[in-house]
């Protein structure tokens, strides 16, 4: 299993500024995943964070809009950049621990309202 | 993509009573997962069933696996309050790797 810690829990920001958020987990995981849940919706995946190299993006997700870190295999960040009120999401980073049968870990949640 | 599709999209019941959730999906999976989200805060794994069962129990919960009609179900009996929450569905390729959610199905259980 694996327990994480997400931040912030919600915030609200000016369009135009940016937002880094915070996921942290207990233990050493190779896969962490960052997704974006819009109103009313289901899970859209936005990148998979690598350990020591560049995030995978999904399509329609850029890296100039979402900056992804992953400085080692406990902690990544994912910074929502030149934010409008289309941004307005909750965004969750997940992890996987391995294996045919593993399930998704969640961190809480941010909610992000950008006004 | 084999992106999980679920009905009913919102469901309404009164407390004792059990609820249904279908989830439809388009290729071979390895298995399918069901979570909880509680108010928009992070999914709980509910339960797992791999492509090779056809049915599976924990506690309250039991789901179905029909791979010939790329479908399941999730049974929650004797529902409660507290079991108000958004239900997905999730499947995994072949590797168990590259999860796709289903929309979700909004659960309200009225006391």
């Amino acid at each position: 299993s694996a327990v994480i810690s997400q931040k912030p829990s919600r915030d609200i920001c000016q369009r135009g500024t940016s937002l880094t958020i915070q996921c942290q987990v207990d233990s050493q995981v190779t896969m962490m995943f960052w997704y974006r849940q819009q109103p009313g919706q289901s899970l859209t995946l936005i990148a998979t964070a690598n350990q020591g190299s560049e995030a995978t993006y999904e399509s329609g997700f850029v890296i100039d809009k979402f900056p992804i870190s992953r400085p080692n295999l406990t902690f990544s960040t994912l910074t929502v950049s030149n934010m409008s009120p289309e941004d307005s999401s909750i965004y969750l980073c997940s992890v996987t621990t391995g294996g045919a049968d593993t399930e998704a870990f969640f961190g809480q949640g941010t909610r992000l309202t950008v006004v | 993509s084999q992106q999980g599709e679920e009905d009913p999209q919102a469901l309404s019941i009164q407390e004792g009573e059990n609820a249904t959730m279908n989830c439809s999906y388009k290729t071979s999976i390895n298995n399918l997962q069901w979570y909880r989200q509680n108010s928009g805060r992070g999914l709980v794994h509910l339960i797992l069933i791999r492509s090779n069962e056809r049915e599976k129990h924990s506690g309250r919960l039991r789901v179905t696996l029909d791979t010939s009609k790329k479908s399941s179900s999730l049974l929650i009996t004797a529902s409660r309050a507290a079991d108000t929450a958004s239900y997905f569905c999730a499947t995994t390729d072949n590797y168990g790797q590259n999860f796709v959610f289903g929309p979700g199905t909004r659960l309200s259980v009225l006391p």
